[in-house]
Parts: structure tokens; C-alpha cells; sequence
């Protein structure tokens, strides 16, 4: 079935370094790509998405890119801030199936000032 | 506009008893999902409705887990004799299209069953 790897956390970074979290895929078909942010003592949100390849999704300086030759969509930032502290989740759509999400484990980020 | 609410925010219950959980949809969103997020499982699909077809209930863990959407809006999650592994966080989300349209998440209700 389908399914969403993602790499382990915690992550620790220093504000303003670079930020890479790693995600790839399994599906059938084409699917959709989301990244979720849930900040502490809040519901999760949607952070930027991708429906098809090659598309880059972006938002509040983050960005991912719809690999389908890799299967990947990897959360990138140039440069974290304290307010990013946060667990990122990154999840699936799948073209065939109703719309449910399909979800990583999450990776908690720490930025640390 | 008002977002995604859910009721109640906490509700703590005793092994054995039943639960209802609330959800009200974003206005006018004809999807709606309900989600499970656990230390153990991370955060898993249970089941979803849309308009007036057949919900997928594929995800639900047992046949103790029900639910129900009224007039195509509100929907109310049922847990039968609760069991300690029910204890999570029970997410809702809504979306206006059930394919790539963002869903909108709820802030959750949070069981604990002792």
C-alpha cells in the first residue's frame, strides 16, 4: 500500500542554519504531496504542497520540490528561525483513493537561538 | 471565517464506557476525515464522508469505532467500551474537494482512557 518515510527526529539547529528534512514516497499512480506543521499547543496546518511533478511548493520560506524520479519531496529552509520549533509531517494523496492522507511519523525540529 | 471546531478538547473515561466526539466542518466543505494520532501509530486515516455516498471506513481499527455525519455537516465519532490503546488524539478535517484540495484540521480532541 501507500506509504510516507521520513527521516527521524529530533533535528536540533542553531537559528539561521540550514534546514533539510527528508521524505519519500511509495504510490501507485500519482500523488499528491503535502508538508503539515503542528506548532507546540496547536492543530496541524497545511505548510505548502505539490500535485504533480516537478512542481515546488513554498511557503513562509520553505520549500519542496515533487520528485518523481526519486519519489521524494524534501522540506527545505534556508535559514530557521526560533519560531520554526515545531513537528513536520509530511503526507500523501493518493490520485485513486478518496482524498485521505497518508502521513509520516513527523519530525520534531528544535531551533535553538 | 470559523475554522474546523471540535468537542470536547479533553475527555478522560474509564475502560469499558462509551465516548462521543464532536466535529463541525468548515461551512460549505463536503469532505470531512477523521484522523488518530498516537505516540505509538503516529498519525493514522480512519474514516471519511463525502455529500451523501458511502463513508470510507476502511481505517477504523475495530468495530467498536463508529461514526456518523448528520445533514451532511456535523459528524460525531463513537467509541464503544473503550480500551486504554483507544487513548490519542482524535483528529477532524474538512476539505471542499476530496482529491488534492487542502484539508483543514480541527484542533483535536484528546482522549485518555485509565
Amino acid at each position: 500500500g501507500d506509504s510516507v518515510t521520513q527521516m527521524e527526529g529530533p533535528v536540533t539547529l542553531s537559528e539561521e542554519a540550514f534546514l533539510t528534512i527528508n521524505c519519500t514516497y511509495t504510490a501507485t499512480g500519482y500523488p499528491s504531496l503535502f508538508w503539515y506543521v503542528q506548532y507546540p499547543g496547536e492543530g496541524l496546518q497545511l505548510l505548502l504542497k505539490a500535485t504533480k511533478a516537478d512542481d515546488k511548493g513554498s511557503n513562509k520560506g520553505f520549500e519542496a520540490t515533487y520528485r518523481k524520479e526519486t519519489t521524494s519531496f524534501h522540506l527545505e529552509k534556508g535559514s530557521v528561525q526560533v519560531s520554526d520549533s515545531a513537528v513536520y509531517f509530511c503526507a500523501l494523496s493518493s490520485s485513486s483513493n478518496t482524498g485521505k492522507l497518508i502521513f509520516g511519523q513527523g519530525t520534531t525540529l528544535q531551533v535553538k537561538p | 471565517g470559523a475554522g474546523v471546531s471540535q468537542s470536547p478538547s479533553n475527555k478522560v473515561t474509564e475502560k469499558g464506557k462509551d465516548v462521543e466526539l464532536r466535529c463541525d466542518p468548515i461551512s460549505g466543505h463536503t469532505a470531512l476525515y477523521w484522523y488518530r494520532q498516537s505516540l505509538g501509530q503516529g498519525l493514522e486515516f480512519l474514516i471519511y464522508f463525502q455529500g451523501n455516498s458511502a463513508p470510507d471506513k476502511s481505517g477504523l481499527p475495530s468495530d467498536r469505532f463508529s461514526a456518523e455525519r448528520t445533514g451532511g455537516s456535523v459528524s460525531t465519532l463513537t467509541i464503544q467500551r473503550t480500551q486504554q490503546e483507544d487513548s490519542a488524539v482524535y483528529l477532524c478535517a474538512s476539505s471542499l474537494d476530496d482529491r488534492a484540495g487542502t484539508q483543514y484540521f480541527g484542533p483535536g480532541t484528546r482522549l485518555l482512557v485509565l
